[in-house]
């Protein structure tokens, strides 16, 4: 069992940066072992995949929406991951979850499963 | 990219009533489809993977079935607990992982 706690949510202007953290903890697990996921809920709307990064942070991907002004990594000795967000707009406020799911270092390019693991959540509000 | 619809937005169901819900993929994810469960001010939570495996700890009146490119995910008796907003995703074909917009399960 893997426990997600996010931090670093809060108001910023238009143009401005934030940087979400997000811890892992749990008896025994393997961080690295871990496919780490970002996913945003904009209020009162539904659920849409962010960024993800492999467990050695060789491959991250991005939603289109936001290439270019996000970047997500991760710390491995401290069992945490980051999402770096510039130039937000408007559109980005949102509650942002992380995930995960369990891969084993290995086979990140066909592994196939569902996020299993979802933090509470930290709210971005992009307005001036 | 995989667009996942979701239906009805709302339904209406009295408690121990059946509840029947609906996600058509665009294309086939065959068996790669999960449904999730979120209720207000609250993470999703996992209920079924591969169209019809319930996740650790969920109740057996939550089923899923379907493959390719139609899914279903029944509850047979709703409780209280279970009115929420459900989730269908795709995780057959990634990036991007995509989500269903949603249905909104509600006291009839």
């Amino acid at each position: 069992e893997v426990q997600l706690f996010e931090s670093g949510g809060g108001l910023v202007q238009p143009g401005g940066s934030l940087r979400l953290s997000c811890a892992a903890s749990g008896s025994g697990i393997i961080f690295s072992n871990y496919v780490m996921i970002w996913v945003r809920q904009a209020p009162g709307k539904g659920l849409t995949w962010v960024s993800a990064i492999s467990g050695g942070s060789v491959a991250t991907y991005y939603v289109d929406s936001v290439k270019g002004r996000f970047t997500i990594s991760r710390d491995n000795s401290k069992n945490t991951l980051y999402l770096q967000m510039n130039s937000l707009r408007a559109e980005d406020t949102a509650v942002y979850f992380c995930a995960a799911y369990y891969y084993g270092g290995t086979g990140f390019y066909t592994i196939k499963k569902p996020f299993d693991f979802w933090g509470q959540g930290a709210l971005v509000a992009v307005s001036s | 990219e995989i667009v996942m619809t979701q239906s009805p937005a709302t339904l209406s169901v009295s408690p121990g009533e059946r509840a029947t819900l609906s996600c058509r993929a665009s294309q086939s994810v065959n068996d790669n489809l999960a449904w999730y469960q979120q209720k207000p001010g609250q993470a999703p939570r996992l209920l079924i993977y591969g169209a019809s495996t319930r996740a650790t700890g969920i109740p057996a009146r939550f089923s899923g079935s379907g493959s390719g490119t139609e899914f279903t995910l029944t509850i047979s008796s709703l409780q209280s607990e279970d009115f929420a907003v459900y989730y269908c995703q795709q995780y057959d074909n990634w990036p991007p992982w995509t989500f269903g917009q949603g249905t909104k399960v509600e006291i009839k």
